[in-house]
């Protein structure tokens, strides 16, 4: 059965402090890892990874993918209030299907 | 882009009765999408792949006849709740795959805001 496990499931930081959250997986045929920010419904698309040792970036945030480790991170810059959310990763088969880790839930105090 | 649309956002039913629950693509085609399940503090759980003109795949122990999938078009899909019962109150959240095209990068699951459904 596939699994995703994350860590920390939560966090406090203040703003400007820099976060980050874990994520390692196993699932079989492995397509792509991908994170997602959710603050109240919709879960909305950070990144998508598919190559090791490729770090992908947006603004303050990058993340990386280690696919011998079967590990991948999330970094947060600079954090702010707005940055506050449940960072949910995912595994993503060759078929489409993805497995969720439970999130970290982070909270950036002002 | 990569708008996912769902509708009703909150559903109050009573026992017995049947629910059903809209997942569009406003502005993308999506042969594939997914339904999930929510509890509160959890994670999402698929329940379902949704293809476009043919049979949903359901994960294990999920009631295919309990939960209906119908993907009859390639911006349209819906789960019905048929009889749902107290214990089926959940938040319920669907995605769709975006095939890529033009600049947009392919494969991704962009996701709706979600049901929440709410038996009594």
């Amino acid at each position: 059965e596939d699994k995703v496990v994350q860590s920390p499931l939560s966090l406090v930081v203040h703003e400007g402090d820099t976060v980050t959250l874990n994520c390692s997986y196993e699932v079989t045929n492995f397509r792509s890892l991908l994170w997602y920010k959710q603050e109240k419904k919709a879960p909305t698309f950070l990144f998508m990874l598919t190559s090791s040792g490729i770090e992908k970036k947006s603004g303050r945030l990058s993340s990386i993918l280690d696919k011998k480790e079967l590990f991948s991170i999330l970094n947060i810059t600079a954090t702010q209030t707005g940055d506050s959310a449940v960072y949910l990763c995912a595994g993503e088969t060759s078929g489409s299907r993805l497995t969720f880790g439970e999130g970290t839930q982070l909270t950036v105090n002002p | 882009g990569a708008v996912v649309s769902q509708h009703p956002s909150w559903v109050i039913c009573k026992s017995g009765t049947s629910v059903k629950i809209e997942c569009r693509s406003l502005d993308f085609q999506a042969t594939t999408m997914f339904w999930y399940r929510q509890f509160p503090k959890q994670s999402l759980m698929l329940m379902a792949t949704s293809n476009e003109g043919s049979k949903a795949t359901y994960e294990q122990g999920v009631e295919k006849d309990k939960f209906l999938i119908n993907h009859a078009s390639l911006t349209l899909s819906t789960l019905t709740v048929t009889s749902a019962h107290p214990e089926d109150s959940s938040f319920y959240i669907c995605s769709a795959r975006d095939s890529g095209s033009g600049r947009r990068a392919k494969n991704i699951q962009y996701f709706g805001a979600g049901t929440r459904l709410s038996v009594l």
